[in-house]
């Protein structure tokens, strides 16, 4: 599975827009690309995936570049609950997640 | 999407003891994981379950450490055995939705282990 490579730390006011980046240049065709967010060394939450159009749920959204090379998450309205470690990973099955480091998001009020 | 649970929540133990952490699924899953968070880390995979055959392991861990029982599709266990403090973690399960397909994969809360 491709490596992805995100920023340590991020900073985001409450309110505003949250856009995590991440890398993931050497992904493969059948690859899609999955955020997951972990709080408090809970267990890890589901947030969105994708493999080549751009998504949208209820959380968040994804935006996935033509190339598919990288990816940008995005919490329109961030409030102080999604302060969190935000994982991205890609996988060509959805079977076996390979973690990278992750990106830690504080929410400032 | 798939509810799990994870007996014990967490545990303390001592160092030699083995430890069989239980994880149950409120549907029938093909695939199960195991994963292992030391602290201030990254999650990194243990094991695949798949029912009605053996677990196949990752890089690092080996049955004789990490035996895993997977004896339906809505169950399986992780024994950590002759525990030593490297092996304070949080283990965590999670189910494969999608058969493989291309799903999200849904986790378990964790298994907080700190072994003196």
């Amino acid at each position: 599975d491709a490596k992805t490579t995100q920023p340590t730390s991020m900073d985001c006011a409450e309110g505003r827009a949250a856009n995590l980046p991440c890398n993931h240049s050497t992904i493969s065709g059948n690859e899609y690309v999955y955020w997951y967010r972990q709080i408090h060394s809970q267990g890890p939450q589901y947030i969105i995936h994708g493999l080549k159009n751009n998504e949208t749920n209820e959380m968040a959204s994804l935006i996935i570049t033509e190339d598919r090379k990288s990816s940008t998450l995005i919490l329109p309205h961030a409030t102080l609950r999604d302060t969190a470690v935000y994982y991205c990973i890609a996988s060509n099955t959805g079977n076996q997640f390979y973690f990278g480091t992750g990106t830690s998001l504080t929410v400032i009020p | 999407s798939a509810v799990i649970s994870q007996k014990p929540s967490r545990d303390i133990c001592q160092r030699g003891t083995s430890l069989t952490i239980q994880c149950q699924v409120d549907s029938q899953v093909t695939m199960m994981f195991w994963y292992r968070q030391q602290p201030g880390q990254s999650l990194t995979l243990i094991a695949t379950a798949n029912q009605g055959s053996e677990a196949t392991y990752e890089s690092g861990f080996v049955i004789d450490k990490f035996p895993i029982s997977r004896p339906n599709l809505t169950f399986s266990t992780l024994t950590v055995s002759n525990m030593s403090p490297e092996d304070s973690s949080i283990y965590l399960c999670s189910v494969d939705s999608s058969g493989g397909l291309g799903g999200e994969q849904f986790f378990g809360p964790g298994t907080r282990l700190t072994v003196l």
